[in-house]
């Protein structure tokens, strides 16, 4: 069984480009969630997508979204790109969701993302 | 607002020993508890998961408690191995709450 797969798994980019990252679930999972990793916060919440539909967002700025597609894959977009969005983006996806079913995450690889 | 501690935040133990880490968090009304374990540069490699109706769950030579009431979780590795070297995380879920709350984590390093 595949689990979760994130591309590209590295990224370089020049403040106020934008980006746009991939996380396809594992077969049969609904829920995808995304979260940053940095060394200073460490792992902090983006958003929750089920069926499509985003129902929970983290705090953070506009410039960050995301959207799931009918086969459960989903993309997230950062926009107009700060230094300070350098961070490893974690994709994870669950049957239902977290808090919900049996809940268990099942994580990426990861994307790295480097602003410079 | 569910907040998530980890203590220590490192530990260097030689190869052989149990240990012993810890796992703290302020809304004691969880749906479950997660521990990771996360490789440098890597994603998360899930460990355990305990259901808040559930005190542990073992995985090898892994067992992890939970004391709800307490908001208290244990992760305890028995004869640790140089390959047991990572940083270990734990999260929560909150009911219906579609997100985890993570600690900091605990780096662990084991000597040969």
């Amino acid at each position: 069984k595949a689990g979760v797969t994130q591309t590209p798994r590295y990224l370089i980019k020049t403040r106020g480009q934008q980006v746009t990252l991939s996380c396809s679930p594992i077969s049969g999972h609904r829920s995808v969630s995304w979260y940053q990793q940095t060394p200073g916060q460490g792992l902090q919440f983006l958003f929750e997508y089920f069926s499509e539909t985003q129902r929970n967002k983290g705090n953070f700025p506009g410039r960050f979204s995301g959207r799931q597609f009918s086969n459960s894959r989903s993309e997230m977009n950062v926009s107009t790109l700060e230094l300070g969005d350098s961070a490893l983006y974690l994709c994870a996806s669950s049957l239902e969701g977290p808090g919900r079913g049996m809940g268990e995450a099942f994580f990426g690889q990861g994307t790295r993302l480097t602003v410079v | 607002k569910q907040e998530v501690t980890q203590i220590p935040a490192a530990l260097s133990v030689p190869e052989g020993e149990n240990l012993v880490l810890n796992c703290s968090f302020t809304d004691s009304a969880i749906y479950n508890l997660q521990w990771f374990r996360q490789d440098p540069g890597k994603g998360l490699t899930s460990l355990l998961l305990i259901q808040s109706s559930q005190r542990e769950q073992t995985s090898g030579r892994l067992n992890a408690s939970l004391d709800k009431s307490s908001g208290r979780s244990t992760l305890y590795i028995a004869a640790s191995q140089p390959g047991d070297s990572a940083t270990y995380l734990c999260a929560v879920a909150n009911n219906a709450g579609n997100m985890l709350t993570f600690g900091g984590g605990t780096r662990l390093m084991v000597k040969p």
